[in-house]
């Protein structure tokens, strides 16, 4: 069966940090890959996708990720987080079907 | 355009009750997606719903039903409800018609059901 691990449950990083959260999945076929983010009091909104090509993809507010097939992951990447960055992320994956697989999410506390 | 909406927000349930929830999609959207999310254990899918039928389905057990519209709006039941049915349940719709528009999910505020 399909699954997603994040594997950072808790993250608390000072503003300016640079952020790395980890995502790795488990299907051999092709997959659609997903960040979304859960601000405080907020919907959950998508934040990048990736389907095919350039495994580097840009999202919103300046995150980014990268695809590794070879290590099944797609982490999440943003260079400075700013405090406005606290949040809730979730790493979901697809494999074609619209049945999405979810992370359990990374709680993220940037500190002024 | 209106985002997703869900109805009831709040609902408080006793145990062996059962329960109905409310997913309005955005207009035009045609798919309507359930999760149960709890702390730990983040979003789990409990089903899809295209043109009322239902077309993918989650590890959960029968007493977890789902119905879809002829207006895309969708309802979710849990019958003879139990103290771990305690979630946030949340909805989202999104394009069809195909390519990557289609995978793109917008969820709504959720429903957050206590059972006692």
């Amino acid at each position: 069966a399909q699954s997603v691990s994040q594997h950072n449950h808790h993250v608390i990083l000072s503003e300016a940090a640079s952020l790395e959260l980890g995502c790795n999945y488990s299907y051999g076929g092709t997959v659609n890959l997903f960040w979304y983010v859960q601000y405080p009091g907020q919907h959950l909104q998508l934040l990048l996708k990736y389907f095919s090509g350039d495994p580097l993809v840009k999202g919103i507010k300046g995150f980014e990720a990268e695809f590794i097939k070879s290590k099944f992951s797609f982490n999440l990447r943003k260079p400075s987080v700013q405090w406005s960055d606290t949040a809730e992320y979730f790493c979901a994956v697809t494999s074609g079907t619209y049945k999405y697989i979810f992370g359990t999410g990374t709680r993220l506390k940037v500190l002024a | 355009k209106a985002g997703v909406t869900q109805t009831p927000r709040y609902l408080i349930k006793t145990r062996g009750q059962q329960v109905t929830l409310s997913c309005s999609p955005i207009s035009g959207h045609r798919s309507v997606s359930w999760y149960q999310q709890t702390p730990g254990q983040g979003l789990q899918f409990l089903f899809e719903y295209f043109s009322e039928t239902q077309r993918n389905k989650g590890n959960f057990p029968g007493r977890f039903s789902g119905r879809q519209f002829s207006n895309s709006r969708s309802e979710m039941n849990v019958s003879t409800l139990e103290l771990g049915d305690s979630a946030l349940y949340l909805c989202a719709s999104s394009l069809t018609g195909g390519g990557r528009k289609a995978y793109e999910q917008y969820f709504g505020p959720g429903t957050r059901l206590t059972v006692t």
